[in-house]
């Protein structure tokens, strides 16, 4: 099983539709969640860090589940900028940083 | 404006071969980590260093090399040992949260170097 799994998607759904997708992780000692964004040939940006109490950002909302090991970034009234890859981001210890191959979400008109 | 700064953006190695790739950050950060993207891959750890004149192999260390002599440089090494080195190279920094953990910190990254092999 691998430390980290996302879906690698692809999720194509309409403008102004709700999506969401998880993140889950397989060592339970992780200490600090994050979600990048990814354009095609570009580097990941750092999109949000997620919180046992959960956060929003706009139209952005992170959620971290420590029980079932899972994160989930929903993104509401999508937009075509929205179209790209993210990446969730786990990490255990300075040198024990786990990232997911990344889900890509393509926004149709 | 603070930031990273990889370059060159495009490099191609024939072989056997040394190539180095280039990373500064101006954001005075504390940590600084090198990975690889293959297509279609998250990203893996090949060094990350702390402190400068100290740095630690990540996953993927064997055919690279760096070094930390200056707080704002990481420069990697790519070595003819290493036997597929096509790929991004992506160079990160991270700041030291007061009281010396690293683990909550988001990295912050530059726009990468493409590597391909003649």
């Amino acid at each position: 099983r691998k430390e980290v799994e996302q879906d690698p998607g692809p999720f194509n759904v309409p403008e102004g539709a709700t999506v969401a997708f998880n993140c889950t992780y397989s060592n339970s000692a992780s200490q600090s969640f994050f979600w990048y964004r990814q354009d095609c040939r570009k580097e990941p940006k750092l999109l949000m860090s997620v919180y046992s109490s959960g956060n929003e950002d706009g139209r952005f909302t992170a959620q971290l589940n420590r029980a079932s090991q899972y994160i989930s970034l929903l993104i509401r009234d999508s937009k075509l900028s929205d179209s790209a890859t993210y990446l969730c981001v786990v990490i255990h210890s300075a040198s024990k940083i786990i990232f997911g191959s990344g889900t890509r979400l393509s926004i149709r008109p | 404006d603070g930031g990273i700064t990889q370059s060159p953006k495009y490099l191609f190695r024939k072989e056997g071969q040394n190539v180095t790739l280039s990373c500064e950050q101006n954001l005075n950060h504390d940590a600084m980590y090198w990975y690889r993207q293959d297509p279609g891959q998250g990203l893996r750890l090949i060094y990350y260093s702390q402190i400068v004149n100290d740095f630690q192999k990540g996953d993927i260390a064997e055919g690279y090399s760096v070094s930390r002599e200056k707080k704002e440089s990481f420069p990697l090494t790519v070595t003819s040992a290493q036997k597929n080195p096509t790929a991004f190279y992506l160079c990160a920094s991270s700041p030291r949260r007061t009281g010396g953990s690293y683990s909550n910190q988001p990295q912050h990254f530059g726009d990468g170097t493409r590597l391909s092999i003649l």
